[in-house]
């Protein structure tokens, strides 16, 4: 249980133009779920907290209008990559948790690659 | 602020070798600890977990105690296997955060050899 699917698992786009990541919880409800940024050889670094049925809450340095969060419903959140430039490539990934305490159930992944 | 440091790597090891990584946190109040793994090419995992002083978490061989007088949990694994070669992190979950968001470490890299 608790999976957590994200799609797609990778994708290259044209400078300027907008890409959207997709957070699925499959087999739970996650009021909450997580957005994160891998940079090549570092830790992951929290985006964003996204919330079903408000706004997410950005962390400090993260623009929230190239970054578009929206959490419709309690299984689906969705990332926006607007205007993407080729310094947006890296590597993203949600998590969500079916209860607190359970531990994070991370989806596999976007590659996003900007040329 | 909270946070968590864990060595770097790369770590190679030989086939059936022992394994530590070592990790200590800061964090305020009582928070729970996680170790999670990367393979190549793949999202992270959660490996093993810990909620409280004293406990253990384990899985797949590896293990790793939570020790509030030293703020460690390091893990350890007594004998690795080439399929162990990942990307290992260590984290927190910031107890008093309203949303319980993860903290991590940055990860280290195991390799392992037959």
């Amino acid at each position: 249980g608790a999976v957590v699917s994200q799609h797609p698992s990778w994708v290259i786009c044209k400078s300027g133009t907008s890409v959207k990541i997709e957070c699925r919880s499959l087999d739970f409800q996650a009021t909450t779920m997580f957005w994160y940024r891998q940079f090549p050889k570092q830790s992951l670094m929290l985006m964003a907290t996204s919330n079903e049925g408000s706004k997410a809450t950005y962390e400090q340095g993260v623009e929230k209008d190239k970054f578009l969060i929206n959490h419709a419903s309690l299984t689906l959140s969705t990332l926006t990559v607007t205007s993407a430039h080729p310094e947006d490539s890296s590597f993203y990934i949600c998590s969500a948790s079916p209860t607190q305490g359970y531990g994070y159930t991370f989806g596999s992944g976007t590659r996003l690659t900007v040329v | 602020g909270n946070s968590v440091t864990q060595m770097e790597g790369p770590v190679t090891l030989s086939e059936e070798a022992f394994l530590t990584i070592n990790c200590t946190y800061t964090a305020t109040g009582y928070p729970s600890l996680f170790w999670y793994v990367q393979y190549p090419g793949e999202g992270l995992q959660l490996l093993l977990k810990a909620t409280k002083a004293d406990d253990k978490g384990s899985n797949k061989g590896f293990e790793a105690t939570y020790r509030k007088e030293t703020t460690s949990f390091h893990l350890e694994k007594g004998s690795v296997q080439v399929s162990d070669s990942a990307v290992y992190f260590c984290a927190l979950s910031d107890p008093l955060g309203s949303q319980g968001n993860l903290i991590f470490g940055k990860g280290t890299k195991l390799s392992v050899k037959p």
